[in-house]
């Protein structure tokens, strides 16, 4: 039972390049979220996906772009990248069963350190 | 969203209780407030949540006094290994989970 994967753990990129970052988890779960984290910073939400099908953008989304691929898997993509991306990225997810869905908590990938040059 | 305050750092030693509090002014009906503690390289991890009154686990207890406008995470008699970065959530009732800053703990020998 791995949780919540992500991939590549590492990655240098060069300003303007692309890619995608994956995260996949076999808990189940309807909600998935993508984080970043600055050096001595604490964690900002890029995106989310509420259920399958539905993405919304959250604190930081600009110079990102994200795919419910389906219940398993959320991704983030880059499409040109900036030394400022320059973060790493956790991956989360959780569980929503019932409306006030005010106290599932969350489950975190161990993250992907990415740097742009 | 739900604005959370709480310290930036806080220094403790080695085998005494540590009590981080949390200040949520704008709390909702509905809310929890949940904590979450990070460590270097790593995901932040659940710690504890409540809704009122005390909560304990095997790792914290949660005390949220009854008008719910605060929280304070105690940790008691401390390690090194609790040296960390402590997160306040409050859920707006909203599927987006916002953190601020955290507190960062520095447990000394």
């Amino acid at each position: 039972n791995a949780g919540v994967t992500q991939t590549p753990k590492f990655q240098v990129l060069k300003t303007g390049q692309s890619m995608t970052l994956q995260c996949a988890q076999d808990m189940n779960h309807n909600s998935m979220y993508w984080y970043r984290q600055d050096p001595g910073m604490g964690l900002r939400l890029i995106y989310y996906s509420a259920s399958e099908g539905t993405t919304d953008k959250g604190e930081v989304p600009n110079g990102y772009n994200v795919s419910r691929l389906n219940k398993r898997e959320f991704s983030l993509r880059l499409e040109s990248a900036a030394p400022s991306q320059t973060s790493v990225y956790f991956c989360a997810t959780r569980q929503i069963v019932q409306a006030a869905w005010s106290n599932e908590k969350l489950f975190f990938g161990s993250g992907t350190q990415l740097s742009v040059l | 969203l739900a604005k959370t305050t709480q310290p930036i750092s806080m220094d403790s030693y080695e085998g005494q209780e540590v009590n981080i509090t949390c200040s949520h002014n704008n709390i909702a009906t509905n809310d929890y407030i949940t904590w979450y503690q990070q460590f270097p390289s790593q995901g932040p991890r659940f710690i504890i949540q409540g809704y009122k009154t005390k909560v304990t686990n095997e790792v914290a207890s949660l005390f949220i006094p009854a008008d719910r406008k605060s929280s304070t995470l105690s940790l008691p008699r401390v390690s090194l290994s609790d040296t960390a970065v402590y997160y306040c959530l409050v859920d707006t009732g909203r599927r987006a989970l916002t953190f601020g800053s955290g507190t960062r703990l520095q447990v000394q020998p």
